[in-house]
């Protein structure tokens, strides 16, 4: 099973600022990677496939990079409604599995 | 406008069994690839079981073989998780989740429906 690791476990910054996430995999996963946000009470939102192609609707705040095992999702300006938790998931190997998440909060 | 409304949830006794289901609309189901996800209250998200668009293909969570059986009917548009022999730790918000078309990942989510195993 491949293991996903995020980081830093809570993110806080302040509406405007950037913020950086970052996703680890525990072997290589080519671009086989999502990203998802996910709001108190909600289901998750489709952010990012492919490691960095954006989901239909998705804002071009959000970008994605990286490839192998280093992953990064940028939210250039954070705005209001970007405050929630964001989870990354491997699609290259069954079973499919998500890092534990990073909350971004309110600095 | 794409829906997927899951129900079945509810509370059971550990080591009984509860059959979820998912109703698809407003695509072609029977074209798309279909997941459950679940999270465990106050918890991360675990993939679970995904299943290919006839049937013939399914892949589980290792904590799921040999207990948790995907399945769906394409004529009636719904997914299904058959969950037998269910533990406490199975205890989480069951999500049913379309598997993105021409990418990965997954696009579409249901609201969830909540399994609550305890005695």
């Amino acid at each position: 099973e491949i293991v996903m690791t995020q980081s830093p476990d809570t993110l806080s910054v302040s509406p405007g600022e950037r913020a950086t996430l970052s996703c680890r995999a525990s072997q290589s996963i080519s671009i086989n990677l999502a990203w998802y946000q996910q709001k108190p009470g909600q289901a998750p939102r489709f952010l990012i496939y492919g490691a960095s192609t954006r989901a239909t609707g998705i804002p071009a705040r959000f970008s994605g990079s990286g490839s192998g095992t280093e992953f990064t999702l940028t939210i250039s300006s954070l705005q209001s409604e970007d405050f929630a938790v964001y989870y990354c998931q491997q699609y290259n190997n069954w079973p499919w599995t998500f890092g534990q998440g990073t909350k971004v909060e309110i600095k | 406008e794409v829906q997927l409304v899951e129900s079945g949830g509810g509370l059971v006794q550990p080591g009984g069994s509860l059959r979820l289901s998912c109703a698809a609309s407003g695509f072609t189901f029977s074209r798309s690839w279909m997941s459950w996800v679940r999270q465990a209250p106050g918890k991360g998200l675990e993939w679970v079981a995904t299943i290919k668009q006839d049937g013939s293909e399914t892949y589980y969570v290792d904590s799921a073989k040999g207990r948790f059986t995907i399945s769906r009917d394409n004529a009636k548009n719904s997914l299904y998780l058959q969950m037998n022999s269910l533990r406490v730790e199975d205890t989480a918000v069951y999500y049913c989740a379309r598997r993105a078309a021409g990418a990965d990942g997954a696009d579409y989510w249901g609201q969830g429906t909540l399994v609550t195993v305890s005695s």
